[in-house]
């Protein structure tokens, strides 16, 4: 397996630009999760899907920040308009159940100018 | 919401020393897991501990989940074991909470 597969690995955008972060999961894990990791805050979670449904939105900082999963093997997160104070490094994470744990994607370091 | 605190929050080793990291957590949890932040910023699962007591190579891990705390060690450090270590918890669900790191340096 590939493991879990994010893209872009880099993005750099100007402020007030929409911004759209992809994330491929291990086939067959059931569970998706999308963290943000700042210096200030560490590794906060941001949203996580079960069976390609949301079920806990509360960490997505405002309505400006969007994340979907239309099918099992690919889920976007998006930001528009996107701001300085969004840079961070997103990452993406998949798991069967939690019977062996989390797997992380390479992570995309998203920069506002 | 749960907390969970790490120590020490930096570490500074020579090259075949030994290291234990802790995290301590605030209330009861379903599971536990060890990650390890190498340099190039790839977060890489350790262990996946609830309970009980892993080992792989020279890392093992520890987790009493009653005292609600678990313990990381190294043994015969080497340089690419430095970067950052987390333990994440959860109580509920699947959302796993993230403690602070330990940034570990080891020197050759």
């Amino acid at each position: 397996d590939a493991g879990v597969i994010q893209s872009p690995r880099h993005e750099v955008t100007e402020m007030g630009q929409e911004v759209t972060l992809r994330c491929k999961p291990i086939s067959g894990h059931d569970y998706l999760f999308w963290y943000r990791q700042t210096m200030m805050r560490g590794l906060e979670l941001l949203i996580y899907f079960n069976n390609n449904v949301p079920i806990d939105d509360s960490g997505m900082p405002e309505d400006r920040f969007s994340a979907k999963m239309p099918n099992a093997s690919f889920s976007t997160l998006k930001i528009q308009p996107s701001e300085p104070r969004d840079s961070a490094v997103y990452f993406c994470a998949s798991s069967f159940l939690t019977v062996s744990g989390y797997t992380f994607g390479s992570g995309t370091r998203l920069t506002v100018v | 919401g749960i907390q969970v605190e790490q120590s020490p929050p930096d570490l500074i080793l020579q090259e075949g020393a030994n290291s234990t990291l802790r995290c301590n957590f605030s209330d009861s949890v379903n599971n536990l897991q060890w990650f390890h932040q190498n340099p190039w910023g790839q977060l890489i699962n350790l262990f996946y501990i609830p309970s009980g007591t892993k080992q792989n190579g020279r890392l093992s891990a520890t987790t009493v989940a009653t005292e609600r705390y678990s313990l990381l060690y190294i043994s015969s450090s080497q340089t690419t074991d430095s970067g950052v270590y987390f333990c994440a918890v959860e109580r509920n669900g699947q959302n796993f909470v993230f403690g602070p790191g330990t940034r570990l340096s080891v020197l050759p």
